[in-house]
């Protein structure tokens, strides 16, 4: 199957500070990729969604200054959490699709645990 | 609001019994429907994708669809412990941009 990956799979950081979080597409080239949050015990909550060489969708509540979604190449999608505050600590999940994968499927990276303190 | 509506469990069940994971979905265009699985503190695995009305097997995993009743189900026989996990069904929007996932269900499969 298609595999994405994800750099770093946890990351620790001051508060104020800002993380960068890459999203690889490894065995196919992803037209759309998605951002999500998940908090502990609840769901997945779509943050954005990306389309290679376009700005990013960002979902109702979701502050597009602080989480910045570059999707510069076909291949290659990174979140920035900007000024990133205790309450931004969560597990970052990106997936990607392409139109040669079956409609619609998603396939999902590893994950990013961010804790700020 | 589209939604996708499932039982959060637990479910429980014993080695070898089979499980099954109900998931209903208020947008009646949708043509794409999934099942991931996530194990605690990962992310969510893709083990079915179903399109049309009726029944996908794939191994020991079944995923059932009807349209009229806008209604996705999983079935997983012979269960094992290593089953033990929280599924999440997810349904493609409209234009089939992007998935919409209910909260999941937590399966428990006792030895």
């Amino acid at each position: 199957g298609a595999v994405v990956s994800q750099h770093p799979s946890w990351v620790i950081c001051k508060s104020g500070t800002s993380v960068k979080i890459e999203c690889r597409s490894l065995d196919f080239q992803a037209t759309t990729m998605f951002w999500y949050r998940q908090f502990p015990k609840q769901s997945l909550m779509l943050m954005a969604t990306s389309n290679e060489g376009s700005k990013a969708t960002y979902e109702q509540g979701v502050e597009k200054d602080k989480f910045l979604i570059n999707h510069a190449s076909l291949t290659l999608s990174t979140l920035t959490v900007t000024s990133a505050h205790p309450e931004d600590s969560s597990f970052y999940i990106c997936s990607a699709r392409s139109t040669g994968i079956p409609f619609n499927e998603q396939f999902f990276g590893p994950g990013t645990r961010l804790t700020v303190l | 609001q589209k939604e996708v509506e499932q039982n959060s469990g637990p479910l429980s069940v014993p080695e070898g019994a089979i499980a099954s994971l109900n998931c209903t979905y208020s947008d009646r265009v949708s043509q794409s429907f999934f099942w991931y699985r996530q194990y605690s503190g990962k992310s969510p695995e893709l083990i079915m994708s179903i399109y049309s009305n009726g029944d996908k097997e794939d191994g020991r995993f079944t995923a059932q669809l009807n349209k009229a009743s806008q209604y996705v189900s999983l079935l997983i026989r012979d269960s094992q412990p290593s089953d033990s996990a929280t599924y999440l069904c997810a349904v493609g929007n409209q234009a089939g941009t992007a998935l919409i996932f209910g909260k999941g269900t937590t399966l428990s499969v006792s030895s």
